[in-house]
């Protein structure tokens, strides 16, 4: 079965420093790959997605993920966090031969210290 | 303007009542999707339509009763509520049921019944 794991359910950054939220999946093939971000109240919002080529993807915001096949795993970086940032984060999958049905990771929760 | 606006945002109410959600997108989309987020942040797919047909429908009880009278609304009919069914329903579009395509979120309908 489809399965995305966010190993850290809490992340805790001070503002200006670096960020790398993980996210690995379980699927025989490459599949589909977003990130959203999602604020309090609010619904969830499109920063990123993969689907083939260039392993590095630049998103809004200033994100970026790379995604490595012989890890499974597409991680969310951004080289400087803002206090704006701080926000609840999911990955999400999507198999290639199937109806846009997204898996979504449990999600990672940011806290941003001033 | 809202590109995939759902209502209520929030409803309170007593178990075994029935309720509707309703979901409208602007965007031209030609599928939409129900969400259900627990407690612990977890996301997952309830039902999809794909111009006005049902294409996804998990393991959900036959309570929830999808209704999609074109292709730009989705609603979510829920009868005799439980206290399990209190949680956030998320509405969702995408152009076409490709698993490439991102898809756009409302802001929820906080569901709490008493």
């Amino acid at each position: 079965a489809q399965s995305v794991t966010q190993p850290d359910i809490h992340i805790t950054v001070s503002e200006g420093a670096s960020l790398e939220l993980r996210c690995n999946y379980s699927y025989g093939a490459t599949p589909y790959l977003f990130w959203y971000v999602q604020s309090p109240g609010q619904g969830l919002q499109l920063l990123l997605k993969y689907f083939s080529g260039d392993t590095l993807v630049q998103g809004i915001k200033g994100f970026e993920a790379e995604f490595k096949r012989s890890q499974s795993s597409f991680n969310l970086r951004k080289p400087s966090v803002h206090w704006s940032d701080a926000a609840e984060y999911f990955c999400a999958v999507a198999r290639r031969n199937n109806f846009n049905k997204f898996y979504f990771g449990s999600g990672t929760k940011l806290n941003v210290k001033p | 303007d809202t590109a995939v606006s759902q209502t209520p945002k929030y409803l309170v109410t007593q178990m075994g009542n029935d309720k509707s959600i309703k979901c409208e997108q602007n965007l031209g989309h030609d599928t939409m999707y129900w969400y259900k987020q627990d407690s612990k942040k977890f996301l997952k797919i309830m039902f999809s339509y794909n111009n006005k047909e049902l294409i996804i429908n998990e393991t959900v009880p036959n309570r929830f009763s999808p209704k999609s009278p074109d292709k730009a609304h989705l609603n979510l009919h829920i009868n005799s509520l439980e206290l399990g069914d209190s949680a956030v329903y998320f509405c969702a579009s995408s152009p076409d049921r490709g698993g490439n395509q991102p898809q756009h979120f409302g802001d929820g309908t906080r569901l709490s019944i008493l």
